[in-house]
C-alpha cells in the first residue's frame, strides 16, 4: 500500500514532442505529489507538485494531471527539449506527521535533437 | 528553497572501514532526511534525523550500521559503518521546513566500497 508505481522505465522522445510519465498509488492517505528531475551526478530537484484538491497544475512546459478516483497522476512535458533529458521521479507523501516521501522507480527520459 | 552542501562529494573506501558524510544547510530547517540511491535506482529513505534526539530509522536500516547525528537545525551527519561493496551508493540528504511538505535535496555523496 505504500508503493508508488511509475511507468515507463525509459522514454525516448523527439525534440518538440510531448513526454508523458505516469504514476499510480494505493494509499488514499497520500495528499502531496511532487515530481523531481535528476541529472547525472546531481541531487534531485523539485520540478512541480500537486495536491489532490486540484486536477491539473501547469508551470511553463510542465503539467501535472491528477485523477483522484483512479489514484493516478502524470507529468506532461510539452515541447520537449534535449536539455530535458534526465531521470524523473514521482513521489507521494502524507502532509501530517513526518512528511516522508515514497518515491516511484524513476523514468529515464532522452530527448533527441 | 534551501542551499544544501554535502561532504565529501565522493569517496572510495576499503571494505570494513567507516565513512561519515556531512550535510549542511544554509538556514534552519525542521526536518532532515537521509536517503540511499543505488546506481540507476530510485531513492530509499534511510532515516529521519531528529534534532536533539535519536534518528527514526526505516525498515531495513539500523542505527549500528547507519548512525546519524543532528546537533542543531542546520547540520547532520550520516556514518556508514563497517562498509561492504553492497554499500556502494549515492547518499543524499534532504531538508524540509516546519509545516512545509517540500523536500530539497543536497548534491549527494558518491561512495564506492572496494
Amino acid at each position: 500500500q505504500q508503493q508508488v508505481k511509475q511507468s515507463p522505465q525509459s522514454l525516448i522522445v523527439q525534440k518538440g514532442g510531448i513526454s508523458i510519465i505516469n504514476c499510480a498509488y494505493e494509499n488514499t492517505a497520500f495528499d502531496y505529489f511532487p515530481w523531481y528531475q535528476q541529472f547525472p551526478g546531481k541531487g534531485p530537484a523539485l520540478l512541480i507538485a500537486i495536491r489532490p484538491d486540484v486536477s491539473e497544475k501547469k508551470e511553463g512546459r510542465f503539467t501535472i494531471s491528477f485523477n483522484k478516483s483512479a489514484k493516478q497522476f502524470s507529468l506532461h512535458i510539452m515541447d520537449s527539449q534535449p536539455g530535458d533529458s534526465a531521470t524523473y521521479f514521482c513521489a507521494a507523501s502524507i502532509r501530517s506527521g513526518t512528511y516522508k516521501y515514497i518515491f516511484g522507480t524513476g523514468t529515464r527520459l532522452k530527448v533527441l535533437a | 528553497s534551501a542551499v544544501i552542501s554535502q561532504k565529501p562529494s565522493r569517496d572510495i573506501c576499503q571494505r570494513g572501514t567507516s565513512l561519515t558524510i556531512q550535510c549542511q544547510v544554509d538556514s534552519q530547517v525542521t526536518m532532515m532526511f537521509w536517503y540511499r540511491q543505488q546506481p540507476g535506482q530510485s531513492l530509499t529513505l534511510i532515516a529521519t534525523a531528529n534534532q536533539g534526539s535519536e534518528a527514526t530509522y526505516e525498515s531495513g536500516f539500523v542505527i549500528d550500521k547507519f548512525p546519524i547525528s543532528r546537533p542543531n537545525l542546520t547540520f547532520s551527519t550520516l556514518t556508514v559503518s563497517n562498509m561492504s561493496p553492497e554499500d556502494s551508493s549515492i547518499y543524499l540528504c534532504s531538508v524540509a521546513r516546519q509545516g512545509r511538505e517540500t523536500q530539497y535535496f543536497g548534491p549527494g555523496t558518491r561512495l564506492l566500497v572496494l
